[in-house]
């Protein structure tokens, strides 16, 4: 079983919808992170939390919010969605005592 | 600020090539520089990570080296097959937290 997943994988929804994007892993991190991806762009940092009490923002985080729901869960929420949040969105994971983060398999996202 | 960019956007070459990906940074005051493959629907998986005080890191048919002076690192991929088909990125993650990363190399290797 992958140790970061993501819910939906992929979603296609219409503007002024809300929507939540599920991140859970199994890596006991404390640290998770949510990015999210567009062509021409890379990836760039929403939100990120460093544990269950601590959510901080990102680069970009108009738009979204987040809920650390416990250690393991870390979720994305847009209130309202709009076409140009069109893109693919990770979920991340880090430990303190590594260089890396772990990255969850992408959800891609519609907004229409 | 730190500002990361890989060029070429796209690549392809034949089973065999050796190939070099290029990444170049602005700040050379980076501490980490990793570079990430990308496979659709698989996420990101880290492949070499290069501290400041390394020049170079090598796994299996993967080189990675990092010049800090001229803002340049490069990933050298040895005989290459189909199945390093995928985007590969480059970024500093010299922040505990904020990784900023390029805009990715999308490779094919043709059998």
């Amino acid at each position: 079983d992958a140790d970061v997943t993501q819910t939906p994988r992929n979603r296609i929804t219409k503007t002024g919808k809300r929507i939540m994007l599920e991140c859970s892993q199994t890596k006991g991190h404390d640290r998770m992170y949510w990015y999210r991806q567009d062509p021409g762009l890379g990836l760039r940092l929403i939100y990120y939390s460093f544990d269950v009490k601590d959510i901080n923002k990102g680069e970009i985080s108009d738009g979204y919010s987040v809920s650390r729901q416990a250690q393991a869960k870390f979720s994305l929420s847009l209130e309202s969605a709009i076409p140009n949040q069109t893109a693919l969105y990770f979920c991340a994971t880090s430990d303190l005592q590594e260089d890396t983060q772990y990255f969850g398999p992408g959800t891609r996202l519609t907004v229409l | 600020k730190q500002e990361v960019t890989q060029i070429p956007a796209a690549l392809s070459v034949p089973e065999g090539e050796n190939l070099v990906l290029n990444c170049s940074f602005t700040d050379s005051a980076i501490y980490n520089l990793q570079w990430f493959r990308q496979d659709p629907g698989k996420g990101l998986t880290s492949l070499l990570l290069i501290q400041s005080s390394q020049r170079e890191q090598t796994s299996g048919r993967l080189n990675a080296s990092l010049d800090k002076s001229s803002g340049r690192s490069t990933l050298y991929i040895a005989a290459s097959q189909p199945g390093d088909s995928a985007t590969y990125l480059c970024a500093d993650t010299s922040g505990t937290y904020k990784y900023i990363f390029g805009t990715g190399t999308r490779l094919k290797v043709l059998a």
